[in-house]
């Protein structure tokens, strides 16, 4: 089946730095990669919506210049925490789509961040 | 706005029993999809089932089952013959399609302990 990759699987960076978060489709071309964030014991609460070659949708509330995406190939969409801090300790999640609810739509295993 | 809820936080099966995880959602659209995720300890989301709100028929996928009733806007889950690896949060979510990628608006989880 289908896969999803992400790397890394778990991060630990100073407060202040920025974290790099890759979200790979290896059998299949993801036009559309989705990033959630899910705090412990939580829900998945969608950050944005990349399409590959176009600028992110992002949700109400996040912070686009802190929470830099890009999508720049059918593969491969990263997710960059610029500057962060104790809060953004987080589980980070991507979804990888190739069309409609009805074609490939898998997750990522996730990328646990801490900021010290 | 389209909102998932799920209204049991915590459930609990005994080994080789029956349980019904609970789903409502509001929505104003006519077509729409839903499905169930469970997310074990690893935390990688799987897909478990999922239903189209056009078909009437319910969907089953081995010892998991649904309860589509689309007046009542509920979709229940049945897990039959309850395994030690069911055991996770599990998230009700609903989509409706889209040109590039469905969006997906998840429940808040119900967390799944299966007692041996």
């Amino acid at each position: 089946g289908a896969v999803v990759s992400q790397h890394p699987s778990w991060v630990i960076c100073k407060s202040g730095t920025s974290v790099k978060i890759e979200c790979r489709s290896l059998d299949f071309q993801a036009t559309t990669m989705f990033w959630y964030r899910q705090f412990p014991k939580q829900s998945l609460m969608l950050m944005a919506t990349s399409n590959e070659g176009s600028k992110a949708t992002y949700e109400q509330g996040v912070e686009k210049d802190k929470f830099l995406i890009n999508h720049a190939s059918l593969t491969l969409s990263t997710l960059t925490v610029t500057s962060a801090h104790p809060e953004d300790s987080s589980f980070y999640i991507c979804r990888a789509a190739s069309g409609g609810w009805t074609d490939t739509q898998y997750f990522g295993p996730g990328t646990r961040l801490t900021v010290l | 706005a389209q909102t998932v809820t799920q209204s049991q936080p915590e459930m609990s099966v005994q080994e080789a029993e029956t349980v019904t995880l609970s789903c409502t959602y509001d929505t104003s659209e006519s077509d729409y999809y839903l499905f169930w995720y469970k997310q074990p300890p690893s935390r990688q989301m799987i897909l478990v089932i999922r239903q189209e709100a056009y078909k009437q028929q319910n969907a089953t996928e081995n010892r998991f089952s649904v309860n589509f009733q689309k007046a009542a806007k509920s979709f229940s889950l049945k897990i039959s013959d309850s395994q030690l690896g069911d055991a996770a949060m599990y998230f009700c979510a609903y989509t409706v399609e889209e040109t590039s990628g469905s969006r997906l608006t998840f429940g808040e989880g119900t967390q799944l302990t299966v007692n041996p």
